[in-house]
This record gives C-alpha cells, structure tokens and sequence, in this order.
C-alpha cells in the first residue's frame, strides 16, 4: 500500500470553528489531492497541489484552503466551518507526470459539522 | 472535460465474470481512459488504465473500441471483495493529473 495516511480519521466540531485536514505521504510523490465525497455522489476536488508552495483551485474550494509546506504534508484548512462542509475528505497523491499516472489515496476523513 | 456514462447499478454471480461499460463519446485523442473503485467505507483504488490497446493487469481486463469512444472493464472471475462502485475517468495527458468522478456503477456481486 502507498504510504498515505490522514488525521484526524474522525472529527466533530461546531459551526465557525476552524478546522484543519492533515495528509501526509511517505512516497517523495510530486501531487497531491484533495477531494470531498457527499452521500450518492462520487468525488470532487477541493485543491490541489504540484509542489511544495505550488497549489491550484478545484471544482468546489469555495470555503476552503491549503498549504503545502514540505512535500510530504499537505493540509486542508476550513477557516470557518459549515454544516455544508460535513462530508468524508479524501487526500490522494500520485508521482509520475504522463497519463498513464495512477493516484493513491488516504482511508478519508469523517468530517461533522454541527 | 470529457463526459461518461456508466450504468448507476449491476449484478452478478460470484465466480463469473463482469463486463461493465462506460461510454465516452468526447474523449480526445490523448486522454486515457482511467478505471477506479471504491469499497464500501474505503478510499478509491486504482484498477487500470488505456489509451487504445486492450491491456491486462492482475485485478481486471480493459477493452477499449477502436474509435475509443467506450470502453469495458472486465472482471474475470468476480468475487465479493469485487463488490464496489466502479467510475471510468477519462485523464487528460497533460499537466497535473485531476481526475473528474462521476457517480460510478455500483457493482453487487451475488454470492
């Protein structure tokens, strides 16, 4: 399995509160990923990034924002959170730069917002 | 971005195999086409993937039309691990490697 773990795995929290998603690779891989998954819906990407310091917008990053630091840390941040935000977050990654590329993803976030 | 269309549902019996189809009729000519799945309460997993040869891996088979407008994704022996929903994902060649989701077949194997 690809190293990519995310914490917390788990998180319930109050409406306006900021709230942070870690993703944290042990591959050395370029890319990484952010994505939401809504019941009865596949996933949409928040952010992403193509290196550290190099990060782009999603189709669905209103409300939403990342850092990426180091190349194997890439951190989802909701500065104010809403009850729209509850959703399971997936981080992914992925190294090879052709479109034969594959991506590894994390076990998910369960995010409540209450 | 290209558009799919995949079945919403499917079953089969455990131990014969599964064809699913994804029709994507406004691929271009350098995107591949990406298959993934997602197990119940997991993250999605990478299958396979095709530009326009039929290729072959250990998990499944991928057929692909010779104008490449569809593709089939063939388990060949399905289990109940095989139980997932399955999204065909076309991928542009170039830049940074975003896959588009859509809703996928739900695939039920029937034991």
């Amino acid at each position: 399995d690809a190293g990519i773990t995310q914490s917390p795995r788990h998180k319930v929290t109050e409406t306006g509160t900021p709230v942070t998603l870690r993703c944290h690779q042990t591959e050395n891989h370029r890319y990484m990923y952010w994505y939401r998954q809504d019941p009865g819906h596949g996933l949409r990407l928040i952010h992403y990034s193509y290196g550290v310091k190099d990060t782009d917008k999603g189709e669905v990053s209103d409300g939403y924002s990342v850092s990426r630091s180091k190349t194997e840390d890439f951190l989802l941040t909701l500065e104010s959170a809403t009850s729209s935000q509850t959703s399971v977050y997936f981080c992914a990654i992925s190294g090879r730069t052709s479109g034969g590329n594959e991506q590894f993803f994390g076990p998910g976030t369960r995010l409540t917002v209450l | 971005d290209a558009k799919t269309t995949q079945p919403n549902s499917m079953e089969s019996n455990e131990e014969e195999p599964v064809h699913l189809p994804c029709n994507h009729s406004t691929i271009s000519g350098t995107d591949y086409i990406h298959w993934y799945r997602q197990l119940p309460s997991q993250g999605p997993e990478y299958v396979i993937h095709g530009l326009t040869s039929n290729v072959n891996n250990r998990m499944a088979s991928l057929a692909i039309a010779e104008d490449r407008k569809s593709s089939t994704l063939i388990l060949h022996r399905a289990t109940l691990r095989d139980a997932a929903v399955y999204y065909c994902i076309p991928l542009v060649n170039f830049g940074n490697e975003k896959l588009t989701f859509g809703t996928g077949t739900r695939l039920t194997i029937i034991p």
